[in-house]
């Protein structure tokens, strides 16, 4: 099974900071990583796929990059309703998640 | 609007059996790979399995193999899971979810269920 491991587990930050969010795979992926959302409570939403692709309806302040084993999630500008847990997730096999990043209010 | 609506959940004893159900509407699951996905509370997701389109093939996380069982009925627009000798780190929230080929990610979820296996 391919490991998903994300850094940090939780960041503190404040509206209008740069945040971003590593994601590191045990092997290769190529660019078969996702990111979701999440709040408290709900279902995950898919945020960025294919490592770097907006899904539908994003704000363009969210964008991905990376590729093989190295992969980032920024959010340029953080909102008030950016404030979540994201997870990070490969699609190259077997699908398997990151433990997740809690954001939380500075 | 898309909506996978979960249903099925509860308290069940160790070594029970729990068939969790997902009902779509707005959203026609024969086209796409369907999956449960869990979650402990307070945890990280765990995809659990996921069957293919036509049903042809199903695969599963090491941790259920020969104990859940993933279906569908693509006429009823319904997604299955079959939950035998549960144990107590089955205890989890339970998503269905779609998988859209085009992303190559999981596009529409369910709100969950709650599955608690305890004695």
């Amino acid at each position: 099974d391919i490991q998903m491991t994300q850094s940090p587990s939780s960041l503190s930050a404040s509206v209008g900071d740069r945040v971003t969010i590593t994601c590191r795979s045990s092997q290769n992926i190529r660019h078969s990583l996702n990111w979701y959302q999440q709040k408290a409570g709900k279902a995950p939403k898919l945020i960025i796929y294919a490592a770097f692709s907006l899904h539908s309806g994003v704000p363009p302040r969210f964008s991905g990059s990376g590729s093989g084993t190295d992969f980032n999630l920024t959010i340029s500008s953080l909102e008030p309703e950016d404030f979540a847990t994201y997870h990070c997730q490969q699609s190259y096999s077997s699908p398997t998640f990151g433990q997740g990043t809690r954001v939380e209010i500075k | 609007e898309v909506q996978l609506v979960e249903s099925g959940g509860g308290l069940v004893q160790p070594g029970g059996s729990l068939r969790l159900s997902c009902a779509a509407s707005g959203f026609i699951i024969s086209n796409y790979w369907m999956s449960w996905v869990r979650q402990v509370p307070g945890k990280g997701l765990e995809w659990v399995a996921n069957i293919k389109q036509d049903g042809s093939e199903r695969y599963y996380i090491d941790s259920v193999k020969g104990r859940f069982t993933i279906s569908r009925d693509n006429a009823k627009n319904s997604l299955d899971l079959q939950m035998n000798s549960l144990r107590d780190e089955d205890t989890a929230v339970y998503y269905c979810a779609g998988e859209d080929v085009l992303t190559g990610g999981f596009d529409y979820w369910g709100q969950g269920t709650l599955v608690t296996v305890s004695s």
